[in-house]
């Protein structure tokens, strides 16, 4: 069965520091991952696909697929990226999300 | 550029009500979806439709009713409202199957007191 993990729920980090967001899944073909960021009681905005291989506010993922991992990075985490980051899998069209992980970054 | 707009963004209803979030497209995406947002949950799929006048269920379906008529309207309804579905709903839209990802709604806050 398909399935996306995010294992932290919150994840504190200062300004300037480096942030990771782990991501793994379990999806039986070729996985197409997404991150999604929602700030303060906003809609769910597009981060990043990894076919695209962008680069979007100095995020970037990449796909291991021997570890079945998509893992969001940062090298400098700003206060502007305090908010909640889903990692999303598509499945035949449609998307499953994990559980979300809240970042606080605190100057 | 509207994208997709869901009405009403707050709505508080009585348990065992009728209620109908709406949703609509200003494109002419194929695809759309309903998702409820929960702490601990994640999102989770209602229903969602392929094109007008093919819907089909979600992860978590039950109590919900969709429809879709127009290309550009996806309406769902809850046809007896439990404490249960207090939740955030969101709408989205996709062209095709690729891996596009979805563009959202702003969603609706619903309390059922």
């Amino acid at each position: 069965a398909q399935r996306v993990t995010q294992p932290e729920k919150l994840l504190s980090v200062f300004k300037g520091a480096p942030v990771e967001l782990k991501c793994n899944y379990s999806y039986s073909g070729s996985p197409e991952l997404f991150w999604y960021v929602q700030y303060s009681r906003q809609r769910l905005q597009l981060l990043l696909r990894h076919i695209s291989r962008e680069s979007i506010k100095g995020f970037t993922a990449d796909l291991n697929k021997g570890e079945t991992s998509f893992h969001l990075k940062k090298p400098f985490a700003q206060e502007e990226d305090s908010a909640m980051y889903y990692c999303a899998l598509d499945s035949w069209g449609k998307l499953q999300f994990g559980a979300g992980t809240q970042v606080v970054v605190t100057p | 550029d509207a994208g997709i707009t869901q009405s009403p963004r707050y709505k508080i209803t009585e348990t065992g009500r009728q209620v109908t979030l709406m949703c609509h497209q200003t494109w002419s995406h194929s695809y759309m979806f309903w998702y409820r947002q929960d702490l601990g949950h994640g999102l989770r799929l209602i229903y969602y439709s392929a094109a007008a006048d093919i819907t089909d269920k979600g992860e978590v379906p039950d109590g919900y009713v969709v429809s879709r008529s127009k290309t550009e309207n996806f309406p769902l309804t809850l046809e007896s409202a439990t404490r249960s579905q207090t939740s955030v709903y969101f709408c989205a839209a996709q062209p095709g199957t690729g891996a596009y990802g979805y563009t959202f709604g702003s969603g609706t806050r619903l309390t059922v007191v």
